[in-house]
């Protein structure tokens, strides 16, 4: 199984743009590239996915490198309710597994 | 409307004793999953089906047990071979293009 490597933490401050990274270097032709957060004792909260190009949604826009091999989540303005946990996942589009990393837990500071 | 129903949210086991958690979806999805969360941890995958009839074995399913015999439905056991059950678990599900639904989670302590 592919696997992602994220910063343990990041840190920014209100109304600041953040720019969460992810290192996938053995993702594979057929992986989609998600990302989800989690506020503490609920369940993670979908964000974006990708495969190639650059999206962008109401939430955050999700940058794809050229090659794949990584990616960053953008927030275009953080707010303290966008502190939790943020987790880069791979989805094999050919079996549906999900596997989650540790994540990179965002503070927000007023 | 539609989500995903968890039960119970928490649950008190003790040694020896198996117990089922519950988990129902009623957005047509396909694909069901199960993640166990310890405190301060990521979701580690225990089972994952992709229909009804059929499931696969994630990460860390020994100890464990599923079945997906209704395509709304996929519980979970815990066997009394999982020698540290205490933790968090989530229950999600999927449609074809892959967003996770995830539920409110049940919370099990093993006393």
């Amino acid at each position: 199984d592919a696997k992602t490597t994220q910063p343990n933490s990041m840190e920014s401050n209100e109304e600041e743009p953040v720019h969460l990274p992810c290192n996938h270097s053995t993702i594979s032709g057929t992986d989609y590239i998600h990302w989800y957060r989690q506020l503490p004792s609920q369940g993670p909260e979908y964000v974006i996915h990708g495969l190639t190009s650059n999206v962008n949604n109401r939430m955050a826009s999700l940058a794809i490198a050229e090659d794949r091999k990584s990616s960053t989540l953008i927030l275009h303005r953080a707010t303290l309710r966008d502190a939790a946990v943020y987790y880069c996942i791979l989805r094999d589009d050919n079996t549906d597994k999900l596997i989650f990393g540790t994540g990179t837990r965002l503070q927000v500071f007023p | 409307d539609g989500g995903i129903t968890q039960s119970p949210k928490y649950l008190f086991r003790k040694e020896g004793q198996n117990v089922t958690l519950s988990c129902e979806q009623n957005l047509n999805h396909d694909a069901m999953y199960w993640y166990r969360q310890d405190p301060g941890q990521g979701l580690r995958l225990i089972y994952y089906s992709q229909i009804v009839n059929d499931f696969q074995k994630g990460d860390i399913a020994e100890g464990y047990s599923v079945s997906r015999e209704k395509k709304e439905s996929f519980p979970l056991t815990v066997t009394s071979a999982q020698k540290n059950p205490t933790a968090f678990y989530l229950c999600a599900s999927s449609s074809g293009w892959g967003e996770l639904f995830f539920g409110e989670g049940s919370r099990l302590t093993v006393l």
